[in-house]
């Protein structure tokens, strides 16, 4: 295992179309984090989970995205009905985290690149 | 919610010159993170500081966390052409990045 992987890396879709996105962290980190990202700002935070459990959801999240992970392992993103406003860039990052102690040392995946048309 | 202000926001400067970079909270963090984005590929932690008044060095790179873990610096000595990219920081208490400095070094 050589680190955070995501797929797709590229996706280009239609607006209203529901898209799923991929992570597959490194696997003894039982921290995983989503983060969206456009052009020219840092990373905004859209929800993390603690192996299975997920503990924390940004108010950008909105109700036409969800997160999985199912089995404590990877996770997915999925936007439902997407818009022109959710084209950016999706990160997700793990860690390795000790009870609900602080997060530190994140590690990134690629990234992947949603162009909503 | 903690907010992290990072300036500046842009910078241009030419190769081997001397640069420092601030990030900047009114909140105090236990450890605070400083990563490097390029292009299409994901943010690269850099270091961590976690100690009032510490100072990390990698390389040309220097690190100081603020004796009141309140903020940061990085300062590149001697840029180069390979250190252009996107300087984050991010504090540890919750998920949040600044928005970085855009830093691009001209040959």
């Amino acid at each position: 295992d050589t680190g955070v992987s995501q797929d797709p890396r590229h996706k280009i879709t239609k607006r209203g179309q529901n898209v799923t996105f991929r992570c597959d962290p490194i696997s003894e980190h039982n921290r995983l984090y989503w983060y969206r990202q456009t052009l020219g700002q840092g990373p905004e935070f859209l929800t993390y989970f603690q192996n299975e459990a997920q503990l924390e959801k940004s108010r950008l999240l909105s109700d036409r995205f969800s997160a999985e992970r199912p089995k404590g392992s990877f996770s997915t993103l999925e936007i439902q009905r997407t818009e022109q406003g959710d084209s950016a860039m999706y990160l997700c990052a793990s860690s390795l985290g000790l009870g609900l102690g602080p997060t530190t040392e994140q590690f990134f995946g690629p990234g992947t690149r949603l162009t909503v048309l | 919610t903690q907010l992290l202000e990072q300036s500046p926001q842009f910078l241009s400067i030419q190769e081997g010159e001397n640069l420092t970079v601030y990030c900047n909270s009114s909140s105090v963090f236990s450890s605070l993170q400083w990563y490097r984005q390029e292009p299409g590929e994901g943010p690269v932690l850099l270091v961590t500081v976690v100690t009032g008044g510490e100072v990390k060095k990698l390389k040309r790179l220097t690190f100081q966390f603020g004796d009141a873990r309140k903020d940061s610096s990085l300062h590149i000595t001697a840029a180069q052409t390979g250190d252009t990219g996107l300087y984050l920081c991010a504090g540890d208490n919750d998920m949040r990045f600044g928005a970085g400095t855009r830093l691009t070094v001209k040959p």
